[in-house]
């Protein structure tokens, strides 16, 4: 079985510009979460989509945001990139809040 | 927002030795997991416990979920050198699921062969 992949596994942006970061769940899990892990820190929950539809969000500005499609493919945006947005950006799923499995993770790093 | 207290921050030891870590929180707990991230990679579930004083173990590995639901701890008996890596603890609290797992600071292993 195919665990959680996500894609690209690094993006390099300049400040201001948007970064779209993509992540495929393990088959039947219908949940997808976002977390961010800055270099030294540990996971910062970011977003949950479920069915579709967002859930519940951190304490993060509206300029990150996101999408679950309908084979349950998540899509994170972050707009207006900032120096302190570098970070691993880490993908999980679950299915029934069983416990989640992540991915690998997308390095992004804004310069 | 909510907080887990991780300790100790990092730990260097010898392959034999055993390995504790804990987790401590100011606010009650429903689950909690215990993590082990390994470098260019996410992390990977070790444990999961979910009721008041439960006790599981996987392998060299036990963890418990604390009677006051406030903490855990992840013991590793006779390290061995590929325990180094990252060991995070994460749990969630209230009585709906919100989605939202929180995680600890992370315990840095290092296992000396």
């Amino acid at each position: 079985e195919a665990g959680v992949t996500q894609s690209p596994t690094h993006l390099i942006k300049t400040r201001g510009q948007q970064a779209t970061l993509r992540c495929s769940p393990i088959s039947g899990h219908t949940s997808v979460y976002w977390y961010q892990q800055a270099l030294g820190l540990g996971l910062q929950f970011l977003l949950w989509y479920d069915e579709g539809e967002e859930r519940n969000r951190g304490n993060f500005p509206p300029r990150f945001s996101g999408r679950q499609f309908p084979n349950y493919s998540s899509e994170l945006n972050v707009n207006a990139l900032e120096l302190e947005d570098s970070a691993l950006y880490l993908c999980a799923s679950s299915r029934d809040n069983s416990p989640l499995h992540f991915g690998n993770g997308t390095r992004l790093t804004v310069t | 927002g909510q907080q887990l207290n991780q300790s100790p921050q990092s730990m260097f030891i010898q392959e034999g030795e055993d390995v504790s870590m804990n987790c401590t929180s100011s606010s009650i707990f429903n689950t909690w997991l215990w993590y082990k991230q390994d470098p260019g990679e996410g992390p990977v579930l070790l444990i999961a416990l979910y009721k008041a004083g439960e006790l599981t173990s996987n392998g060299r590995l036990t963890a418990q979920f604390g009677i006051t639901r406030k903490d855990s701890f992840l013991n590793i008996s006779a390290s061995i050198p590929s325990d180094v890596g990252i060991y995070f603890c994460a749990g969630t609290h209230g009585s709906s699921n919100t989605g939202k797992l929180i995680f600890g600071q992370g315990t840095t292993l290092q296992v000396k062969p």
